[in-house]
């Protein structure tokens, strides 16, 4: 695998279940983060983890719960979501988070989530 | 925040004609970035540009950080073209990374 993975690329939850999204990079990057698209706007800034650490937190409803057990790998845990929730779950990576703090970022493919 | 502006929205054009997609910003950035996103939602990097100007094949881009935008140049379309592309930039001040609203282009043989 090359690149940044993600899984499953397709969900479908009702509002009472507890999923959860996986992010995988194979870049040896120092920074992960999570982005939701939804329809007609902008990509928004979710979470970022700089070697680890979350670093950024903008504003996210707490049934969303991001979880970085190691530099490689990237979790958002779902819980009690509403249908607006539904959206494009994007997951990129970067490398030297010390050095211009986004640097370049690389994006995984997504996860379509639909929300009953 | 910051303010990131794409024009046009939507773009069609005939396949091998030329475009050029801008992107403004309303504050001094450390990066920028253009993707281009294909239909089934992948993000692909086309270039990491935060001043000057850079060549990959038929596209090219560049950013004037101090007058505040970047263009995108698109050669000779092809249909593979199609899509959204997106600029994003890091604000220099409050570590923060801003998509603007894209524009989305689609080429027609």
């Amino acid at each position: 695998e090359t690149g940044v993975t993600q899984t499953p690329r397709h969900l479908v939850m009702g509002m009472t279940n507890k999923k959860s999204l996986k992010c995988e990079q194979h870049l040896g990057h120092n920074a992960m983060y999570w982005y939701k698209q939804s329809a007609k706007k902008p990509l928004e800034l979710m979470f970022v983890y700089s070697l680890e650490e979350r670093v950024e937190n903008n504003s996210v409803p707490s049934r969303f719960s991001p979880e970085c057990p190691n530099s490689s790998h990237l979790f958002l845990h779902l819980h009690t979501l509403q249908p607006e929730d539904s959206a494009l779950y994007l997951c990129a990576s970067s490398q030297d988070p010390l050095a211009g703090f986004y640097n370049e970022q690389f994006f995984g493919p997504g996860t379509r989530l639909t929300v009953l | 925040g910051i303010q990131v502006e794409q024009s046009p929205p939507d773009l069609i054009l005939q396949e091998g004609a030329n475009s050029t997609l801008r992107c403004n910003f309303s504050d001094s950035v450390n990066n920028l970035q253009w993707f281009h996103q294909n239909p089934w939602g992948q993000l692909i990097n086309l270039f990491y540009i935060p001043s000057g100007t850079k060549q990959n094949g038929r596209l090219s881009a560049t950013t004037v950080a101090t007058e505040r935008y970047s263009l995108l140049y698109i050669s000779s379309s092809q249909t593979t073209d199609s899509g959204v592309y997106f600029c994003a930039v890091e604000q220099s001040t409050g570590n923060q990374f801003y998509f603007g609203t894209g524009t989305s282009l689609t080429v027609i043989p």
